[in-house]
């Protein structure tokens, strides 16, 4: 079964510290990650993703997510928060059987403080 | 390019009543799907058309819900009659493929309250 965890409801960060979203995944076959992020009253937007090869992926606005298949995780990060970057978050996979559907996480609610 | 709309983007209903949710697609994605959001839990599958046919609906959670896609283009999702637990956020993707590898690009969603 397909199945992602974000287990922080919320993250604080100062502006100019790195932060880091956590996303473990459960997936039969292969994982295709996804990281999406949702700013207010906006829709789901897509920041980056993982399909193969090098283990760092870069995305937009200067984020980047590493997989670890060991792990199973894909975690988001970015080296310096900008308080624009305060947003919901999600982590989503789709697996290379049944992978017409995202399976995603519960959201990460990211606040970055002045 | 426009991206995918949604409307309405929130809807307040009594419990009992029936209420219609229509999404637009970008302009030539024949695939499109159905999100729902509850209580601040995960985003969870509904269902996925491919142009005008269901592929997958296993998401849909009862009969209360039917979701149609005349003509391949534009996608509504009516809830009748509308209870409680229907209350969440409801979103709608896109996509021109249904690749494993492939992206989706989301509307900003409905809100939907039952009361």
């Amino acid at each position: 079964a397909q199945s992602v965890a974000q287990p922080e409801d919320q993250v604080n960060v100062a502006e100019g510290n790195p932060l880091t979203v956590k996303c473990t995944y459960s997936v039969s076959g292969n994982p295709y990650l996804f990281w999406y992020v949702q700013y207010p009253n906006r829709g789901l937007q897509f920041l980056l993703k993982y399909i193969t090869g090098d283990n760092l992926v870069k995305g937009s606005y200067g984020f980047e997510a590493e997989f670890n298949k060991s792990q199973t995780s894909f975690h988001l990060k970015k080296p310096s928060a900008l308080v624009s970057d305060s947003a919901l978050y999600f982590c989503a996979v789709r697996g290379s059987y049944n992978f017409n559907k995202f399976y995603f996480g519960s959201g990460t609610k990211l606040n970055v403080k002045p | 390019e426009a991206g995918v709309t949604q409307f309405p983007s929130h809807s307040v209903i009594e419990k009992g009543q029936t209420v219609t949710l229509r999404c637009d697609p970008i302009s030539g994605h024949d695939n499109l799907y159905w999100y729902r959001r509850v209580m601040g839990k995960e985003i969870k599958f509904l269902l996925h058309f491919v142009k005008e046919s269901k592929q997958d609906e296993s998401g849909m959670p009862n009969n209360r819900f039917l979701a149609e896609r005349t003509g391949g283009t534009y996608s509504t999702l009516k809830v009748q009659p509308a209870e409680l637990e229907d209350s969440g956020v409801y979103f709608c993707a896109s996509s021109q493929d249904d690749r494993e590898n492939t992206e989706a690009f989301f509307g900003q969603g409905t809100r939907l309250t039952v009361v």
